[in-house]
C-alpha cells in the first residue's frame, strides 16, 4: 500500500526559528494535506493542496504540492510557542479520495 | 458550530471488557471514518462509512472490533473482548465528501487503556 514518509522526525528549535518539514510518498499523489496535532486532540487540517506546483499559504504556514507529485513541503516562519505539536502529511489512498493515508509526523518542540 | 463529538474523552478497563466508544459527527456530513493512533503504528483508518453504510473495513483488526452507525448523526465502534493491545487513542472524523475541498474535521479522541 501506499507510504507517506515525513522527515524530520522531530525538532527542536527556538522561538522566533524558521522550520521545513517535508513528506515523502512511495506513488503520486492528486492531493496533499497538512494537519496538525495539539496534546490530547484531534488532528486540524492546516493546508490543502490540489495541483502540482502548487504553492499556498495560511499565516506564517507556506506549504508545496511538489512537481514529481510524490513529495510535499510545509515551512513555518517565525516559529511561536503554539506551533508545538505533531504535523501530519496526508493524501487520498489509491482506492477513492475518501480514505486517506497519514504519515509518520514531525514532531515540533519548542525551546524557550 | 458544534465539532465532533467524542464519547467517552478518557476509558480504562479491564482486558475482557466490552468497551463501546461513540461519536456524534458535524451535521450535514455524509461520511464519518474511525481512526486509531498509537506511537508505534501512528494514525491508521480502521473503518469509514457513506451515507451510513460501511464502505470500507479492511483497517478493522479482528472480529473482536465491531462498528454500526445507524443513522447519520451517530456511530459506535465496539471492542469484544478487548486486550492490552487495544489501548490507544481512538479518533472519529467527519466530511461531507461530495465537495473535495472539504476536509476531515476530527474530534478530540477517546483515550483507551486496558489493563
Amino acid at each position: 500500500g501506499q507510504q507517506l514518509n515525513q522527515s524530520p522526525q522531530s525538532m527542536f528549535i527556538q522561538e522566533g526559528e524558521d522550520v521545513s518539514m517535508n513528506c515523502t510518498s512511495s506513488s503520486i499523489f492528486n492531493t496533499w494535506l497538512w494537519y496538525k496535532q495539539d496534546p490530547g486532540e484531534g488532528p486540524v487540517l492546516l493546508i490543502a493542496l490540489y495541483k502540482a506546483g502548487e504553492l499556498t499559504s495560511n499565516g506564517r504556514l507556506t506549504a508545496q504540492f511538489g512537481i514529481t507529485r510524490k513529495d510535499s513541503f510545509l515551512n513555518i516562519s517565525a516559529s511561536i510557542p503554539s506551533d508545538v505539536g505533531i504535523y501530519f502529511c496526508a493524501g487520498p489512498s489509491n482506492f477513492g479520495n475518501e480514505k486517506l493515508t497519514f504519515g509518520t509526523g514531525t514532531r515540533l518542540t519548542i525551546i524557550p | 458550530d458544534a465539532g465532533v463529538i467524542q464519547s467517552p474523552r478518557h476509558e480504562v478497563t479491564e482486558m475482557g471488557q466490552e468497551v463501546t466508544l461513540r461519536c456524534k459527527p458535524i451535521s450535514g456530513h455524509n461520511s464519518l471514518f474511525w481512526y486509531r493512533q498509537t506511537m508505534m503504528r501512528g494514525l491508521e483508518l480502521l473503518i469509514y462509512f457513506n451515507n451510513n453504510v460501511p464502505i470500507d473495513d479492511s483497517g478493522m483488526p479482528e472480529d473482536r472490533f465491531s462498528a454500526k452507525m445507524p443513522n447519520a448523526s451517530f456511530s459506535t465502534l465496539k471492542i469484544q473482548p478487548s486486550e492490552p493491545r487495544d489501548s490507544a487513542v481512538y479518533f472519529c472524523a467527519s466530511t461531507l465528501t461530495a465537495n473535495r475541498n472539504q476536509p476531515q474535521h476530527f474530534g478530540d479522541g477517546t483515550r483507551l487503556s486496558i489493563l
